[in-house]
């Protein structure tokens, strides 16, 4: 089965904090996504990753930044924390497209209160 | 999947009852759809995908339905279950993206 994990289920966090969320797959995806939801607005995608040193910006990648090291890690981080981004945050892999299958795995979140 | 707004649509149901769950989506030139289902606390889960050539597809009792001409995507659950009630999810995709689209998801809560 794919696991994708993510490094903290909670976590709590002050106005201007600088925040990792790491997020770690074992499927050897090529992709990496980082997504923020919230309530009534949906999975919005902040910056994805096709290949380790690559990445681009999602929808909303302002106030985030993100590393790729390693093909089976992706690190979403906020430098300064602001109460704006507290949110679930959900880290998700894929294969290629082009495959006949190209489900996204999910994570099971993190959920980042920021006081 | 549609573009967001603020309030969740709400799918109320009895235990046993079959649920169906609507999702528009905008892309005329998406080829393939997914269903993810969204337990509390939980990641979204694959449930059912679906290509472009096809109407429909069946799983486990769950059917998707497709009908491009009106870019509408459904969701069949038969015989719903309590473990059912979760934040259910369409997402569609063209080609060669790496990137789908989420509709902003269904709440189906399930009576015993």
């Amino acid at each position: 089965d794919v696991k994708v994990t993510q490094s903290s289920r909670y976590l709590v966090k002050r106005t201007g904090e600088k925040v990792f969320l790491e997020c770690v797959q074992d499927m050897d995806h090529e992709n990496m996504f980082w997504y923020r939801q919230d309530p009534g607005l949906g999975l919005r995608l902040i910056y994805f990753s096709y290949d380790v040193k690559m990445k681009e910006k999602g929808d909303i990648p302002e106030g985030y930044s993100v590393s790729r090291e390693k093909k089976e890690r992706f690190s979403l981080i906020l430098e300064s924390a602001s109460t704006n981004q507290t949110s679930m945050y959900l880290c998700a892999s894929s294969p290629h497209p082009g495959l006949d299958n190209y489900e996204q795995y999910f994570g099971p979140g993190t959920r980042l209160t920021v006081t | 999947g549609e573009s967001v707004g603020l309030h969740l649509p709400t799918l109320s149901v009895q235990e046993g009852d079959n649920s169906i769950i609507n999702c528009a989506y905008s892309n005329s030139a998406s080829d393939y759809f997914i269903w993810y289902k969204q337990e509390s606390g939980k990641g979204p889960q694959f449930i059912i995908d679906i290509r472009s050539n096809m109407d429909k597809r069946q799983g486990q009792r769950v059917t998707v339905l497709l009908n491009k001409t009106v870019k509408h995507l459904s969701l069949q659950i038969a015989a719903t279950q309590p473990g059912d009630s979760a934040v259910y999810f369409c997402a569609d995709k063209t080609g060669g993206s790496y990137i789908p689209t989420f509709g902003r998801g269904t709440s189906l809560i399930v009576h015993p």
